[in-house]
């Protein structure tokens, strides 16, 4: 069971914007700034979008952005596209590991 | 341009070692700079991180994989290994090499900004 808790199942419709979240149990979101964000496409692999909380690699759509709060971390995606249909996962550093996946969120462009 | 290429068996028995190679093009593993990953995704499952080596040795691997999980490294051939040991059913998985960017001298990884095709391996007699 992940330690990164993140919502099963998002929606929206074109144009709108959404909002990912990922909740961890353990401090490591509120102490570092070490949340990076992947895409990734029904039998694709995994693509980086976020880095360092807020940061995007180059090539990545600013519609994409990071953020946090706490214990909390968002991706949100402004103007959906159908394309940003996939599944969306989080990552961090933990004290009880360097590297933790939340569970996964898979988004749902209506 | 980096890439990755994954390699090894797509089947192995009960019990047995997994063993799977990973090699880098366009970079050098001996500049240090970089943290070498595996992640692996069950079918129909999320990532999981299994570990990592970098600073030309330094690794770090996931408590719930550690007793059995071995990342090495020959930097003269620019790959590196992942080896898990007594394998069974839930070690079935599409098997990923990453490259890592961050600050290896602190230990702290930012992301992963590269990734292999994945290679897929089943556990099953």
């Amino acid at each position: 069971q992940s330690a990164l808790t993140q919502p099963a199942s998002v929606s929206g419709s074109p144009g709108q914007s959404v909002t990912i979240s990922c909740t961890g149990t353990n401090g490591g979101i509120a102490t570092f700034n070490l949340v990076s964000w992947y895409q990734q496409h029904p039998g694709r692999v995994p693509k980086l979008i976020i880095y360092e909380v807020i940061k995007r690699p180059s090539g990545v759509s600013d519609r994409f952005s990071g953020s946090k709060s706490g214990n909390t971390a968002s991706l949100t995606i402004s103007g959906l596209q159908p394309d940003d249909e996939a599944d969306y996962f989080c990552c961090t550093y933990a004290l009880s590991s360097p590297v933790i996946f939340g569970g996964g969120t898979k988004l749902t462009v209506l | 341009q980096v890439q990755l290429q994954e390699s090894g068996p797509g089947l192995v028995k009960p019990s047995q070692t997994l063993s799977l190679t990973c090699t880098i093009s366009g970079a050098s593993m001996g500049g240090g700079g970089s943290f070498w990953n595996w992640v692996r995704q069950r079918p129909g499952k999320g990532l999981e991180w299994i570990g990592h080596i970098f600073n030309r040795g330094n690794t770090f691997y996931s408590p719930s994989l550690n007793s059995r999980v071995t990342i090495s490294m020959d930097s003269s051939k620019n790959q590196f290994f992942l080896k898990l040991i007594s394998v069974d059913a839930a070690d079935t998985a599409m098997y990923y090499c990453a490259k890592g960017i961050g600050d290896p001298h602190n230990y702290y990884q930012f992301g992963m900004d590269v990734w292999g095709q994945g290679t897929a391996v089943t556990v099953s007699s």
